[in-house]
């Protein structure tokens, strides 16, 4: 089954304790992204990535980074958690640059307190 | 990418056809209107897109007005399932980035 998997679904942190939250995708899809999303502020960007090794930010990066050193995964890092990173993410993947048929991944519900 | 409006909610009974309008006004001749729906928080989930002609598939139909301004997706049969935010996107991808904006939310009725 086609399927893009994150973990975990649920996470509560303390500020400044690292975390990794993981998303791998099973369809040898090229593009792969991590959105967040917080009430009245819809879905937004965090960073992307055209392939392995190649990565780029989004519109909200500050206080993440991602890696791409294999193709079907692309983890969320947050150094340094704060309170302003408690939200709802998504990672999600799809074939190529211009195919925006994007699966998404359940969703990872993190609060940082 | 072109920016686009839709209503803030609507209401559909089940078993009936739900119809939420998007308009897409500044869309570009290359670029696709998409539709995603996403439910109770889970990941958005993919439905249709269109360039020009209408489409259909196994969730819905997607009817795309000749002067490409707006469209109109089509669930024919409406089902309590089918409650969800609903968003259209208009426009190429850079990258592969999806701009979300607000979206309909579709609350069908028993």
């Amino acid at each position: 089954e086609a399927q893009v998997t994150q973990n975990p679904r649920y996470l509560i942190t303390v500020t400044g304790k690292k975390l990794t939250v993981t998303c791998s995708q099973n369809m040898n899809h090229e593009y792969m992204s991590w959105y967040r999303q917080d009430p009245g502020l819809g879905l937004r960007q965090i960073y992307y990535s055209m392939n392995v090794e190649v990565t780029d930010k989004g519109d909200v990066p500050e206080g993440y980074k991602v890696s791409r050193k294999e193709k079907r995964n692309f983890p969320l890092i947050l150094e340094s958690p704060s309170p302003n990173q408690t939200s709802l993410y998504f990672c999600a993947s799809s074939l190529s640059r211009t195919n925006t048929e994007a699966f998404f991944g359940q969703g990872t519900r993190l609060t940082v307190v | 990418d072109a920016k686009t409006t839709q209503p803030t909610s609507m209401d559909c009974a089940e078993g009936r056809a739900a119809n939420l309008p998007c308009n897409h006004s500044t869309i570009s001749g290359n670029e696709y209107v998409y539709w995603y729906r996403q439910i109770h928080s889970q990941g958005p989930q993919y439905i249709i897109h269109g360039l020009k002609n209408n489409e259909t598939n196994e969730m819905a139909s997607l009817i795309i007005t000749e002067d490409r301004k707006s469209s109109t997706l089509i669930l024919p049969h409406a089902t309590l399932r089918d409650t969800a935010v609903y968003y259209c996107i208009s426009g190429g991808t850079s990258y592969g980035k999806l701009t979300f904006g607000q979206g309909t939310i579709l609350t069908v009725h028993p």
